[in-house]
C-alpha cells in the first residue's frame, strides 16, 4: 500500500496569505495524484488531478505541482471560503487507492 | 448538472446487512466507472470499491472483500453497494463518486454525492 503523508496537520493563516500544503508518498506515484477540498458537512470537491491539472470550475488561485513522491498544493491568496480540510489521493497502483490523512486549513 | 443522491443508510446491528443506492443524473451514467468512498466520523477518506462502466470489472479495498458487493443498473442510472456482515468499524458516511474518465476508470473522482450514514451498533 502506498502511504500518503500530508503536512502540516493544521495550517493557520489569514485571508490574503499564501498557503502551501504538502503531500509525500511512500513510493513514487508518478503524476497520479489529486487534491480535494472538504468543508464541514459537505462532500469532498476535486481541485487538482494528475498533480497539476485544475478541475472544471476551480479558481486559478489553486495550483498543484510535483511528481514522484513530493507534491504541493498552493493557494496563492486565501479567500474566506478556502478554509477547509484538504486531502491528497493517489491512483498510481489502482485499485489500491489511498488518501492522505488531511491538512486542516484554519483562519488565524 | 451532475447529481448523485445516495440513500439506504441507517442504524444496523453488527452482522446485519444494508443496501445503499446512488441515483445519478446529469451525465451519461453508462459511460463512467463509479466508486464508493467512505468516511468514518471525524476521520479521513477511504476508498471502498469501484465498478466499471459496463459493470464487468469490480474491485474492493481489502477490508470489505467478501462482505460488500458493488453493482449498477445502467437502465436505471443507479449504483448500489450491498453491505453484509457489518462491523462497528464500517460505521461511516458512504459517498458515491463519479470517475472523471470516460471508459476505463481513472480513479480520480470529479463528482460526489452528499453521502449516506451507516451506523453499526448494538
Amino acid at each position: 500500500e502506498i502511504v500518503l503523508t500530508q503536512s502540516p496537520a493544521t495550517l493557520s493563516l489569514s485571508p490574503g496569505e499564501r498557503a502551501t500544503l504538502s503531500c509525500r508518498a511512500s513510493q513514487s506515484v508518478s503524476s497520479y495524484l489529486a487534491w480535494y477540498q472538504q468543508k464541514p458537512g459537505q462532500a469532498p470537491r476535486l481541485l487538482i488531478y494528475d498533480a497539476s491539472n485544475r478541475a472544471t470550475g476551480i479558481p486559478a488561485r489553486f495550483s498543484g505541482s510535483g511528481s514522484g513522491t513530493d507534491f504541493t498544493l498552493t493557494i496563492s491568496s486565501l479567500e474566506p471560503e478556502d478554509f477547509a480540510v484538504y486531502y491528497c489521493q493517489q491512483r498510481s497502483n489502482w485499485p489500491l487507492i489511498t488518501f492522505g490523512q488531511g491538512t486542516r486549513l484554519e483562519i488565524k | 448538472q451532475v447529481q448523485l443522491v445516495e440513500s439506504g443508510g441507517g442504524v444496523v446491528q453488527p452482522g446485519r446487512s444494508l443496501r445503499l443506492s446512488c441515483a445519478a443524473s446529469g451525465f451519461t451514467f453508462s459511460r463512467y466507472g463509479m466508486h464508493w468512498v467512505r468516511q468514518a466520523p471525524g476521520k479521513g477518506l477511504e476508498w471502498v470499491a469501484v465498478i466499471a462502466s459496463d459493470g464487468r470489472d469490480k474491485y474492493y479495498t481489502d477490508s470489505v472483500k467478501g462482505r460488500f458487493t458493488i453493482s449498477r443498473d445502467n437502465s436505471k442510472n443507479t449504483l448500489y453497494l450491498q453491505v453484509n456482515s457489518l462491523r462497528a468499524e464500517d460505521t461511516a458516511v458512504y459517498y458515491c463518486a463519479k470517475d472523471m474518465s470516460i471508459g476505463a476508470a481513472a480513479y480520480h473522482f470529479d463528482y460526489w454525492g452528499q453521502g449516506t450514514l451507516v451506523t453499526v451498533s448494538s
